[in-house]
């Protein structure tokens, strides 16, 4: 069963750009939760997504940023208009359907941005 | 939402010496993971471990739920360990909140 999948690892985006990162949960896994870590700091969360829902958005910027898991295909995470201060890691997490229990989140090898 | 500090923030030892991490959170959780971010970045997921205790080699935890605290024991280190040590809490809500980590530099 291979792990989370996250591609591209690394990401280099002008200031203006879009960068688009994607996230493929593991086998079986329907919920997917993105994180950023900034330079020197832990990670933050930003989004709680399932299989075509938003479950919770709470920790996304208002502007230029938005995520997404359709029903086929990875989870994508985008962000639009860059700026230098998106520069980080973003790390993604997939965890099975709740059985009356949480269970413990996996995390892909994260997608270093760099902003020029 | 649940707040989690995590001490010291830095710590460096000689390489055999033993050390103690600590994992402070603010609320009942249900669940606690500790990780390991090795210097080229990568997030290992360590224990997952609400409560009790689990032991993995050199490496064991310890939560007390009732308390609120976890401890993260590492034996014998080598310098393989060096890098950040991340304890995350998730409450009702699915996500984790982290800790802002331990650096651990061991010196050969």
């Amino acid at each position: 069963n291979a792990g989370v999948m996250q591609n591209p690892r690394h990401l280099v985006r002008r200031r203006g750009q879009e960068a688009r990162l994607r996230c493929s949960p593991m086998k079986g896994h329907s919920h997917v939760y993105w994180y950023r870590q900034l330079p020197e700091e832990g990670l933050k969360f930003m989004v709680y997504l399932q299989k075509e829902n938003i479950i919770d958005e709470s920790g996304m910027p208002k502007e230029r940023f938005s995520a997404e898991f359709p029903k086929e295909g990875p989870s994508i995470l985008r962000i639009q208009q860059v700026v230098r201060g998106d520069s980080a890691a973003y790390f993604c997490a997939s965890s099975p359907p709740l059985a009356g229990a949480t269970d413990t989140q996996y995390f892909g090898p994260g997608t270093r941005l760099t902003v020029l | 939402g649940i707040q989690v500090e995590q001490s010291p923030p830095d710590l460096i030892l000689q390489e055999g010496a033993n050390s103690t991490l600590r994992c402070n959170f603010s609320d009942s959780v249900n669940n606690l993971q500790w990780f390991h971010q090795n210097p080229w970045g990568q997030l290992i997921n360590l224990f997952y471990i609400p409560s009790g205790t689990k032991q993995n080699g050199r490496l064991s935890a310890t939560t007390v739920a009732t308390e609120r605290y976890s401890l993260l024991y590492i034996s014998s280190s080598q310098t393989t360990d060096s890098g950040v040590y991340f304890c995350a809490v998730e409450g009702n809500a699915g996500k984790s909140t982290f800790g802002d980590g331990t650096t651990l530099t061991v010196k050969p």
